[in-house]
Protein backbone atom coordinates (compact mmCIF):
# COMPACT_ATOMS: atom_id res chain seq x y z
CA UNK A 1 0.00 0.00 0.00
CA UNK A 2 0.74 3.64 0.04
CA UNK A 3 3.22 5.15 2.48
CA UNK A 4 5.03 8.41 3.38
CA UNK A 5 8.05 8.68 5.63
CA UNK A 6 9.23 12.24 6.64
CA UNK A 7 12.18 13.12 8.65
CA UNK A 8 12.45 13.35 12.32
CA UNK A 9 11.64 16.69 13.94
CA UNK A 10 11.16 18.43 15.15
CA UNK A 11 13.23 21.06 13.68
CA UNK A 12 14.11 24.26 15.38
CA UNK A 13 15.74 27.02 13.07
CA UNK A 14 16.94 30.59 13.67
CA UNK A 15 14.70 33.75 11.17
CA UNK A 16 16.47 33.81 7.65
CA UNK A 17 17.53 30.05 7.71
CA UNK A 18 17.18 28.04 5.02
CA UNK A 19 14.42 25.07 5.80
CA UNK A 20 14.70 21.37 4.53
CA UNK A 21 12.05 18.73 5.38
CA UNK A 22 12.81 15.36 3.69
CA UNK A 23 10.27 13.35 2.72
CA UNK A 24 10.05 9.98 0.66
CA UNK A 25 7.18 8.09 -0.58
CA UNK A 26 6.17 4.38 -1.55
CA UNK A 27 3.37 4.15 -4.17
CA UNK A 28 2.05 2.05 -6.94
CA UNK A 29 1.81 4.08 -10.32
CA UNK A 30 2.08 7.53 -9.93
CA UNK A 31 0.46 9.51 -7.54
CA UNK A 32 0.29 13.31 -7.08
CA UNK A 33 2.48 14.77 -3.77
CA UNK A 34 1.18 17.10 -1.22
CA UNK A 35 2.73 19.86 1.52
CA UNK A 36 0.30 20.72 3.97
CA UNK A 37 1.05 22.80 6.74
CA UNK A 38 -0.97 22.97 10.10
CA UNK A 39 -1.18 26.36 12.58
CA UNK A 40 -1.30 26.43 16.10
CA UNK A 41 -4.81 25.46 16.47
CA UNK A 42 -6.19 25.64 12.69
CA UNK A 43 -7.30 22.58 10.63
CA UNK A 44 -4.93 21.40 7.51
CA UNK A 45 -4.20 23.75 4.57
CA UNK A 46 -2.97 22.99 1.44
CA UNK A 47 0.83 24.43 0.68
CA UNK A 48 1.76 23.57 -2.20
CA UNK A 49 1.38 20.23 -4.64
CA UNK A 50 2.86 18.72 -8.18
CA UNK A 51 0.79 16.03 -10.23
CA UNK A 52 3.75 14.90 -11.82
CA UNK A 53 6.95 13.67 -11.94
CA UNK A 54 9.64 16.79 -12.38
CA UNK A 55 6.68 18.86 -11.36
CA UNK A 56 7.52 21.90 -8.97
CA UNK A 57 4.78 23.09 -6.61
CA UNK A 58 5.63 26.88 -4.98
CA UNK A 59 3.50 29.01 -2.15
CA UNK A 60 4.92 31.60 -0.01
CA UNK A 61 8.48 30.82 -0.60
CA UNK A 62 8.20 27.27 -0.16
CA UNK A 63 9.35 25.07 -2.64
CA UNK A 64 9.57 20.79 -3.43
CA UNK A 65 9.84 19.44 -6.56
CA UNK A 66 8.85 15.49 -7.12
CA UNK A 67 11.47 13.32 -8.16
CA UNK A 68 10.01 9.80 -9.13
CA UNK A 69 13.52 8.36 -9.42
CA UNK A 70 14.43 9.01 -5.91
CA UNK A 71 10.88 9.09 -4.78
CA UNK A 72 11.36 12.20 -3.30
CA UNK A 73 9.35 15.80 -2.44
CA UNK A 74 11.72 17.74 -0.18
CA UNK A 75 10.20 20.91 0.78
CA UNK A 76 12.61 23.69 0.74
CA UNK A 77 12.49 27.61 2.02
CA UNK A 78 15.49 29.61 1.38
CA UNK A 79 14.98 32.22 4.74
CA UNK A 80 12.40 31.04 7.10
CA UNK A 81 10.31 33.42 9.23
CA UNK A 82 8.57 33.11 12.53
CA UNK A 83 5.38 32.93 11.19
CA UNK A 84 6.07 29.71 9.70
CA UNK A 85 6.52 28.06 12.79
CA UNK A 86 3.91 24.99 12.28
CA UNK A 87 3.85 20.84 11.54
CA UNK A 88 4.24 20.24 8.25
CA UNK A 89 3.03 17.42 6.61
CA UNK A 90 3.51 15.23 3.44
CA UNK A 91 0.95 13.30 1.66
CA UNK A 92 0.07 11.85 -1.42
CA UNK A 93 -3.26 10.88 -3.18
CA UNK A 94 -3.35 8.06 -6.32
CA UNK A 95 -3.87 9.76 -9.58
CA UNK A 96 -7.13 10.03 -11.24
CA UNK A 97 -8.78 6.56 -12.38
CA UNK A 98 -7.62 5.02 -9.12
CA UNK A 99 -9.88 3.58 -6.87
CA UNK A 100 -8.96 5.89 -3.96
CA UNK A 101 -11.14 8.85 -4.93
CA UNK A 102 -8.95 10.91 -3.52
CA UNK A 103 -7.55 9.69 -0.44
CA UNK A 104 -4.65 11.14 1.21
CA UNK A 105 -2.21 9.21 2.81
CA UNK A 106 0.03 11.55 5.27
CA UNK A 107 3.33 11.39 6.41
CA UNK A 108 3.92 11.29 10.68
CA UNK A 109 4.53 15.04 10.20
CA UNK A 110 7.34 17.21 11.48
CA UNK A 111 7.50 19.91 14.02
CA UNK A 112 9.03 23.19 13.02
CA UNK A 113 10.07 26.54 15.14
CA UNK A 114 11.50 29.42 13.83
CA UNK A 115 13.07 31.92 16.68
CA UNK A 116 13.63 35.84 16.10
CA UNK B 1 -16.41 30.81 -0.45
CA UNK B 2 -17.14 29.56 2.92
CA UNK B 3 -15.13 26.95 4.24
CA UNK B 4 -15.47 23.59 6.07
CA UNK B 5 -17.70 24.26 9.07
CA UNK B 6 -16.92 21.55 11.94
CA UNK B 7 -18.59 21.51 15.50
CA UNK B 8 -18.10 21.10 18.62
CA UNK B 9 -14.31 22.39 18.63
CA UNK B 10 -13.82 20.71 21.86
CA UNK B 11 -15.68 17.46 23.38
CA UNK B 12 -14.60 15.70 26.66
CA UNK B 13 -16.08 13.00 27.57
CA UNK B 14 -15.86 9.63 29.38
CA UNK B 15 -15.01 6.70 28.12
CA UNK B 16 -18.14 4.26 27.42
CA UNK B 17 -20.21 7.74 26.83
CA UNK B 18 -21.59 8.45 23.16
CA UNK B 19 -20.25 11.53 21.34
CA UNK B 20 -21.26 12.96 17.78
CA UNK B 21 -19.50 15.59 15.39
CA UNK B 22 -20.95 17.83 12.82
CA UNK B 23 -19.69 18.50 9.59
CA UNK B 24 -21.02 21.01 6.51
CA UNK B 25 -18.80 20.77 3.42
CA UNK B 26 -17.93 23.61 1.03
CA UNK B 27 -21.35 24.10 -0.75
CA UNK B 28 -21.62 21.62 -3.75
CA UNK B 29 -18.63 19.82 -3.10
CA UNK B 30 -19.71 16.08 -4.16
CA UNK B 31 -17.15 14.49 -2.04
CA UNK B 32 -16.80 14.44 1.92
CA UNK B 33 -14.36 12.78 4.50
CA UNK B 34 -13.92 12.39 7.94
CA UNK B 35 -10.00 11.74 8.89
CA UNK B 36 -8.45 10.95 12.75
CA UNK B 37 -5.50 12.76 13.70
CA UNK B 38 -3.84 11.00 16.42
CA UNK B 39 -1.39 13.74 18.37
CA UNK B 40 2.03 13.43 17.11
CA UNK B 41 0.60 11.75 14.04
CA UNK B 42 -0.44 12.00 10.63
CA UNK B 43 -4.23 12.18 9.41
CA UNK B 44 -5.92 8.93 8.98
CA UNK B 45 -8.86 8.25 6.56
CA UNK B 46 -12.12 6.98 8.59
CA UNK B 47 -14.55 7.32 5.71
CA UNK B 48 -14.90 8.74 2.47
CA UNK B 49 -18.99 9.75 0.99
CA UNK B 50 -19.46 10.76 -2.97
CA UNK B 51 -22.42 12.41 -2.29
CA UNK B 52 -24.69 10.64 0.20
CA UNK B 53 -23.00 6.86 -0.36
CA UNK B 54 -20.14 5.90 1.14
CA UNK B 55 -16.92 4.80 -1.21
CA UNK B 56 -14.62 3.89 1.11
CA UNK B 57 -14.89 2.81 5.15
CA UNK B 58 -11.88 0.37 5.35
CA UNK B 59 -10.85 1.79 8.03
CA UNK B 60 -13.28 2.73 10.20
CA UNK B 61 -14.26 0.67 13.44
CA UNK B 62 -17.28 -0.30 12.73
CA UNK B 63 -18.40 -2.05 15.97
CA UNK B 64 -18.19 1.76 17.56
CA UNK B 65 -17.98 4.79 14.68
CA UNK B 66 -20.75 5.02 12.81
CA UNK B 67 -21.16 8.19 9.90
CA UNK B 68 -24.01 9.33 7.49
CA UNK B 69 -24.05 11.94 5.03
CA UNK B 70 -27.79 12.47 4.71
CA UNK B 71 -29.11 14.07 1.18
CA UNK B 72 -25.47 14.29 0.34
CA UNK B 73 -24.49 17.64 2.37
CA UNK B 74 -23.98 17.47 6.14
CA UNK B 75 -22.05 14.67 7.44
CA UNK B 76 -22.43 13.53 10.97
CA UNK B 77 -19.53 11.19 12.72
CA UNK B 78 -20.42 8.77 16.25
CA UNK B 79 -18.59 7.09 18.42
CA UNK B 80 -20.50 5.01 20.83
CA UNK B 81 -19.05 3.85 23.05
CA UNK B 82 -16.22 6.09 23.33
CA UNK B 83 -12.71 4.41 23.91
CA UNK B 84 -9.47 6.38 26.08
CA UNK B 85 -7.55 5.60 22.23
CA UNK B 86 -10.33 7.48 20.33
CA UNK B 87 -8.77 10.81 21.78
CA UNK B 88 -7.87 12.42 19.04
CA UNK B 89 -9.02 15.66 16.51
CA UNK B 90 -11.21 14.74 13.79
CA UNK B 91 -11.12 16.37 10.33
CA UNK B 92 -13.63 16.87 7.85
CA UNK B 93 -12.93 17.69 4.26
CA UNK B 94 -14.74 18.36 1.33
CA UNK B 95 -14.02 18.07 -2.55
CA UNK B 96 -16.16 18.88 -5.64
CA UNK B 97 -15.81 16.08 -7.47
CA UNK B 98 -14.59 12.23 -7.32
CA UNK B 99 -11.03 13.11 -7.72
CA UNK B 100 -9.31 16.53 -7.01
CA UNK B 101 -5.91 17.18 -6.00
CA UNK B 102 -5.56 18.90 -2.79
CA UNK B 103 -8.81 19.54 -0.82
CA UNK B 104 -9.79 21.70 2.32
CA UNK B 105 -10.38 20.52 5.78
CA UNK B 106 -12.24 21.97 8.67
CA UNK B 107 -10.13 23.13 11.67
CA UNK B 108 -11.72 19.51 13.65
CA UNK B 109 -13.06 18.69 16.72
CA UNK B 110 -10.60 18.00 19.23
CA UNK B 111 -12.07 14.77 21.15
CA UNK B 112 -10.82 13.80 25.07
CA UNK B 113 -12.25 10.51 26.07
CA UNK B 114 -10.92 10.04 30.23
Amino acid sequence: GNSVTQMEGPVTLSEEAFLTINCTYTATGYPSLFWYVQYPGEGLQLLLKATKADDKGSNKGFEATYRKETTSFHLEKGSVQVSDSAVYFCALSDQAGGTSYGKLTFGQGTILTVHP
Amino acid sequence: EAGVAQSPRYKIIEKRQSVAFWCNPISGHATLYWYQQILGQGPKLLIQFQNNGVVDDSQLPKDRFSAERLKGVDSTLKIQPAKLEDSAVYLCASSPGRWNPGYTFGSGTRLTVV
